[in-house]
């Protein structure tokens, strides 16, 4: 049983530029769920895909959008990136059947300059 | 709206001292209640959780019972190891579903010294 993959681990941007993360599902697996967390914060849920449509949204802007595949991996896009972007960003994959059965990646550190 | 309001750390305790971690929680309905430990440089891993009124979470040591009276669910360890530090996150679920997000609460940080 493979794991949630998150790439890249870091990465540096500079403001105004756009930035795309990536995320394998666990096998099995069918929602995706996308969480920014803030240094020293808990994580903030940004939004969830079920079957490549989006299925809920937490409080961002239009500007964090994403994306799910075929095969159940995810994007999360951000443009016209802000410096309080930068954060962790978490990937966790789970499935409707299984119930609180929610894998975390390691996450993709976002730095802003 | 739901939300989970935990004890501010850092902690600092010794080897083999007692763990208590509060947390409490505002939701309507009845929620699910989780522990997640995230350690340094990772992601997040779920400690234990709790599903309905009195249930009690265990894994590794660590105990969580959820408290409707109370709306809380405090993390316990009798005996802590230097291998538990780490941050620990303390979150809900709204429904009974594997698609519900979380909401979580700011974390609490635990250094056990040797």
């Amino acid at each position: 049983e493979t794991g949630v993959t998150q790439s890249p681990t870091h990465l540096i941007k500079t403001r105004g530029q756009q930035v795309t993360l990536r995320c394998s599902s666990q096998s099995g697996h069918n929602t995706v769920s996308w969480y920014q967390q803030a240094l020293g914060q808990g994580p903030q849920f940004i939004f969830q895909y079920y079957r490549e449509e989006e299925n809920g949204r937490g409080n961002f802007p239009p500007r964090f959008s994403g994306l799910q595949f075929p095969n159940y991996s995810s994007e999360l896009n951000v443009n016209a990136l802000e410096l309080d972007d930068s954060a962790l960003y978490l990937c966790a994959s789970s499935s409707r059947q299984e119930i609180y059965g929610y894998t975390f990646g390691s996450g993709t550190r976002l730095t802003v300059v | 709206g739901n939300s989970v309001t935990q004890m501010e750390g850092p902690v600092t305790l010794s080897e083999e001292a007692f763990l208590t971690i509060n947390c409490t929680y505002t939701a309507t309905g009845y929620p699910s209640l989780f522990w997640y430990v995230q350690y340094p440089g990772e992601g997040l891993q779920l400690l234990l959780k709790a599903t309905k009124a009195d249930d009690k979470g265990s894994n590794k040591g660590f105990e969580a019972t959820y408290r409707k009276e109370t709306t809380s669910f405090h993390l316990e360890k009798g005996s802590v190891q230097v291998s538990d530090s780490a941050v620990y996150f303390c979150a809900l679920s709204p429904r009974n579903s594997g698609n519900t997000p979380l909401v979580f609460g700011k974390g609490t940080r635990l250094s056990v010294i040797a």
